[in-house]
């Protein structure tokens, strides 16, 4: 069936370091969006990126559908990056739903 | 624009007991979504809705769940006779149209006791 798989399911990091989150997905996607859950459970939106790249920031993101992955690159990492970041895909096959995967929980050192 | 708003933020409840969630999307949005999320996963879709048309409803959704969005604004979902299996966090996004971004609401978090 139709998955989005994310790795590392933990990272841990020092303050200031850089790293890359993965998020694979099976099939074709009409969309696909990177989320950062507060710890009060709120999803705040990063991306939204079907393809190509975009950055705000520190942050940047690269869909690359023909190969179905993802990847957010979180660079000088502040203790404030803390917490779970999601990717969500909508398949072609399943048009108005989207599909997360478990999540990378990320934890920044000071 | 504030955003999509849940209400209320955290609801307990004894078991067999209904329960009743608001969501407000954002205005003019046309689409709205029902997820669940449980501790450790990532977010299940239950339901969706165009306007006021309910267009999808995950397996996941039991006889006990209603979904309702009777003007095409605002939607409630509604649990009847609660199990301690529902106890989860359930969110709503909205978004303008297909295949544009969605966005989330600060959620309700369930507790059933």
């Amino acid at each position: 069936g139709i998955q989005v798989e994310q790795s590392p399911p933990d990272l841990i990091l020092q303050e200031g370091a850089n790293s890359t989150l993965r998020c694979n997905f099976s099939d074709s996607v009409n969309n696909l969006q990177w989320f950062h859950q507060n710890p009060w459970g709120q999803l705040i939106n990063l991306f939204y990126i079907p393809s190509g790249t975009k950055q705000n920031g520190r942050l940047s993101a690269t869909t690359v559908a023909t190969e179905r992955y993802s990847l957010l690159y979180i660079s000088s990492s502040q203790t404030t990056d803390s917490g779970v970041y999601f990717c969500a895909a909508e398949f072609n096959t399943n048009a108005g739903k989207s599909t997360f995967g478990d999540g990378t929980t990320l934890t920044v050192k000071p | 624009d504030t955003g999509v708003s849940q209400n209320p933020r955290h609801k307990i409840t004894k078991r067999g007991q209904n329960v009743t969630f608001r969501c407000d999307p954002i205005s003019e949005h046309n689409r709205l979504y029902w997820y669940r999320q449980t501790l450790g996963q990532g977010p299940e879709f239950l339901t969706y809705f165009q306007n006021e048309a309910q267009l999808e409803k995950s397996r996941l959704l039991s006889d006990r769940f209603s979904a309702e969005r009777p003007k095409g604004s605002f939607s409630t979902l509604e649990i009847q006779r609660t199990e301690q299996g529902d106890s989860a966090m359930y969110l709503c996004a909205s978004s303008s149209n297909l295949n544009t971004e969605a966005f989330f609401g600060q959620g309700t978090r369930l507790t059933v006791v």
